[in-house]
């Protein structure tokens, strides 16, 4: 059975640029949940999608937007970035996403320059 | 608020047992967990126990759990310098959409 797989692994980009980060959960998990991981603030929570809504939402600014798709793919996007941006982007998957283990990807580093 | 909080630094010597300790804040959690990161990877889940329960153990892992203080910790039996890795500990909150993470105490096993 395939992980939770992020791509890219990697991405570069330069202030005020937009990004698209994409997750693939775990075949016939239905809930993504995506983290933003800093050395200075650990894993924060951005937001959580079952069923292509979003359920709960982290304290982000408006910037930060997320959706999910029928296939329960989900994307998460970045406008107008900032140099604090960089981090590593983890996203995860559950079957509900109710109290159930949550398994994640390898992650995103975004390094905003 | 939810919070939960953790040591940043352990060090322990190989064949030694390493307890990790964590607290957390909302008592209604039911669903705590603990997750480990190797460098440039992302959390892979070790193990969780229900709220229910005191005790749970998996091969060298066992986790106790203090529900009255709200307390977790986690214990590596035989640690080996293979588990150098950061280890957070989570909880689910009460609606379930979102875990809340410690920021992870990171563990060397010195040879």
């Amino acid at each position: 059975k395939a992980g939770v797989t992020q791509t890219p692994r990697y991405l570069i980009k330069t202030r005020g640029q937009q990004v698209t980060l994409s997750c693939s959960p775990i075949s016939g998990h239905r809930s993504v949940s995506w983290y933003q991981q800093t050395p200075g603030q650990g894993l924060q929570f951005l937001f959580e999608y079952f069923s292509e809504t979003q359920r709960n939402k982290g304290n982000f600014p408006g910037r930060f937007s997320g959706r999910q798709f029928s296939n329960s793919r989900s994307e998460m996007n970045v406008s107008t970035l900032e140099l604090g941006d960089s981090a590593l982007y983890l996203c995860a998957s559950s079957s509900s996403g109710v109290n159930t283990e949550a398994f994640f990807g390898q992650g995103t580093r975004l390094t905003v320059v | 608020g939810e919070d939960v909080e953790q040591s940043l630094f352990l060090s322990v010597r190989e064949g030694d047992s390493s307890v990790i300790n964590c607290t957390y804040t909302d008592s209604s959690s039911t669903y705590l967990y603990w997750y480990k990161q190797e460098p440039g990877a992302g959390l892979q889940l070790l193990t969780y126990i229900f709220s229910n329960m005191d005790m749970k153990q998996d091969q060298r892992l066992t986790v106790l759990l203090n529900k009255k203080d709200k307390h977790l910790s986690l214990r590596i039996a035989d640690t080996q310098t293979g588990d150098s890795a950061i280890y957070f500990c989570a909880e689910r909150d009460t609606g379930g959409f979102k875990t809340i993470f410690g920021a992870g105490t990171r563990l060397f096993v010195k040879a």
